[in-house]
């Protein structure tokens, strides 16, 4: 089966600009997780779907960041207005039953 | 509530060397422990899970062993080579909200290989 896909793989903006980023689960897969990754330190989770809802997202910046999940499938995750702390590799993954399955990630640099 | 732990931080070796990675967990009641491998600024590519019911999990060079009721969980890379350097991380999954769950996280152990 295809991997989690994920783009952009990079991006570099200035702060106070606005960023989304993609990601496209395995087929199949209910599960869908949005992580954070500051360099130096454990994944983050921002946002937890399952099909189309929102099972968790108590560590999302909500007056900052947003995401969707359309169709129980594809996924997006949207910030605005970036700040500097916001320098992180943001992860999709996906999950079957407890395995994890991740994306190359984002890299997003905000300057 | 559950909080794993990975020692050493960093590891530097030079290339041929046996080296086993530590990780710890403080609740023993687990579904399994995946171990993942993370190149800088990079996804994270799962290297082994070991499910509860087993005692380890062997792929190629690498081998995952598991002891519940200590709460440990360690990571041997055999005959280690400049490719193997990156931060491995070990996560074990807990339950979350509406019969989902969620990974718990370490730091990681950034681990150089020189040649």
């Amino acid at each position: 089966e295809a991997g989690v896909a994920q783009s952009p793989r990079y991006k570099i903006i200035e702060k106070r600009q606005s960023v989304a980023f993609w990601c496209n689960p395995i087929s199949g897969h209910a599960t869908l997780y949005w992580y954070q990754q500051i360099l130096g330190q454990g994944p983050k989770l921002l946002i937890q779907f399952q099909n189309n809802g929102v099972v968790d997202d108590s560590q999302l910046p909500k007056d900052r960041f947003s995401a969707e999940r359309l169709k129980g499938v594809d996924s997006t995750l949207k910030i605005q207005p970036a700040k500097l702390e916001d320098s992180a590799v943001y992860l999709c993954a996906d999950h079957r039953e407890t395995e994890a399955f991740f994306g190359q990630g984002t890299r997003l640099t905000v300057v | 509530k559950q909080e794993v732990t990975q020692i050493p931080a960093a590891l530097s070796v030079p290339e041929g060397e046996n080296l086993v990675l530590n990780c710890s967990f403080t609740d023993s009641a687990i579904y399994n422990l995946q171990w993942f491998r993370q190149d800088p600024g990079k996804g994270l590519t799962s290297l082994l899970l070991i499910q509860s019911s087993q005692r380890e999990q062997t792929s190629g060079r690498l081998n995952a062993s598991l002891d519940k009721s200590s709460g440990r969980s360690t990571l041997y890379i055999a005959a280690s080579q400049p490719g193997d350097s990156a931060t491995y991380l070990c996560a074990v999954p807990i339950d979350n909200a509406g019969n989902n769950r969620k990974l718990i996280w370490g730091l990681g152990t950034s681990l150089a290989v020189n040649p």
